[in-house]
Formats: C-alpha cells, sequence, structure tokens
C-alpha cells in the first residue's frame, strides 16, 4: 500500500509570515510528485510537477523541493497572504500501469489578518 | 473556455433514485478519473479510463458504474442512491505518459435525502 503522508494536517499563519509543510512519500518506484492547491468551494489547481531529486520548483512567492532519495518534499510559502489560504495536496506518482496518482490528506493552511 | 466540465453542479435527490453526472474534458486527454471528496474533506479516487478503457477500479460499491463513450467524456451513473454517498464528486483529466497532472472539474455537490 503507497502512503502519502502530509504535516501538518492544519496550520494557522500570521499574515506577512513564512511558513512551510511537508509531504512524505514511498522511496521506491518514484516517477512524480505533484503539489495542488484547493481552494475551499472550488476544485484542485496544479502548482508543481518535479520529476527529478533535488528539484525545486517556484511560482511567486510559493516554491517546492524534492528528495525523492529519502522520500519527502517541502513546499515553502514566503510572506503569507490571505489569498493563500487553501488546503495543499501532494500527490505521488510511481511507475505503475494504472496511472493513479495517490493525494495525500492536505494541509489546511489559514492566514490570520 | 472550460478544460474539465461537470454537469450538473448540484444535484438533490431521495433516496433509491438512479442519477448521472456527466464530465467533459476538452484538453485532449486520454485519461479521465472520478474521485469523490469524502466527509473529512479528503479525495479519494474511484475509477480511471484511458481511451475508453477502465484502467483504475477502486473499492466502490457496484451501484456506481461508469460509462466512457468517447475519450472526451467520463459519465458516472449511481444507481439506487444511499445517505452516504452525498458528497462532492470531482472529475478529472490528465494525458498519459507526462507526469499525469491532473485538471479538475468543478465538482458535483449530490445530496441524499
Amino acid at each position: 500500500i503507497l502512503n502519502v503522508e502530509q504535516s501538518p494536517q492544519s496550520l494557522h499563519v500570521q499574515e506577512g509570515d513564512s511558513t512551510n509543510f511537508t509531504c512524505s512519500f514511498p522511496s521506491s518506484n518514484f516517477y512524480a510528485l505533484h503539489w495542488y492547491r484547493w481552494e475551499t468551494a472550488k476544485s484542485p489547481e496544479a502548482l508543481f510537477v518535479m520529476t527529478l531529486n533535488g528539484d525545486e520548483k517556484k511560482k511567486g512567492r510559493i516554491s517546492a523541493t524534492l528528495n525523492t532519495k529519502e522520500g519527502y518534499s517541502y513546499l515553502y510559502i514566503k510572506g503569507s497572504q490571505p489569498e493563500d489560504s487553501a488546503t495543499y495536496l501532494c500527490a505521488f506518482a510511481s511507475f505503475n500501469r494504472d496511472d493513479k496518482i495517490i493525494f495525500g490528506k492536505g494541509t489546511r493552511l489559514h492566514i490570520l489578518p | 473556455d472550460t478544460a474539465v466540465s461537470q454537469t450538473p453542479k448540484y444535484l438533490v435527490t431521495q433516496m433509491g433514485n438512479d442519477k448521472s453526472i456527466k464530465c467533459e474534458q476538452n484538453l485532449g486527454h486520454d485519461t479521465m478519473y472520478w474521485y469523490k471528496q469524502d466527509s473529512k474533506k479528503f479525495l479519494k479516487i474511484m475509477f480511471s479510463y484511458n481511451n475508453k478503457e477502465l484502467i483504475i477500479n477502486e473499492t466502490v460499491p457496484n451501484r456506481f458504474s461508469p460509462k466512457s463513450p468517447d475519450k472526451a467524456h467520463l459519465n458516472l451513473h449511481i444507481n439506487s442512491l444511499e445517505l452516504g454517498d452525498s458528497a462532492v464528486y470531482f472529475c478529472a483529466s490528465s494525458q498519459r505518459g507526462s507526469p499525469n497532472t491532473q485538471y479538475f472539474g468543478p465538482g458535483t455537490r449530490l445530496t441524499v435525502l
């Protein structure tokens, strides 16, 4: 059974502060690691996909890193803004015929004004 | 231009009824999925089709039957609806062979009374 764990489950951050959270995934048969942003009452939207050990991706104030050997990825948000409030999902894809990606349960981020 | 669309957006029905949710994607993807957002707000995969062929079928009651008339459509038919079927159902699509980034529809909120 493939498990994708995210921590913390929920996070409250003061506006302007920086924050980060973790996704842990199996380190064998790695193919890709995805991060999605999911706002309340909307649908998940892709943020990043990373495929190589050591990959770093950045979009504005949000960035992500990948360590496939130890099986973790960090998502960083610099200078949090109210619009960053959302659930951040990571999803792991392995070399597998059925193309299933396994979603973590998400980190729910609340930005406090 | 909506990439992944679902109809209806809201569906309220009585227990025991049969209902369908439709999904269409105009991204030219060859793989489509149905997810259920459970009571704890987690995303759980139900089915996946690649080029009209069923490739993922998670442990889902056989009252749920997906139908893919072509690779741009994946409909979900639910027989004998039960109270526990109330949830938000998300359709998604992706292109096999890529890192498999999934593009989600807006969701269908099903309420069974």
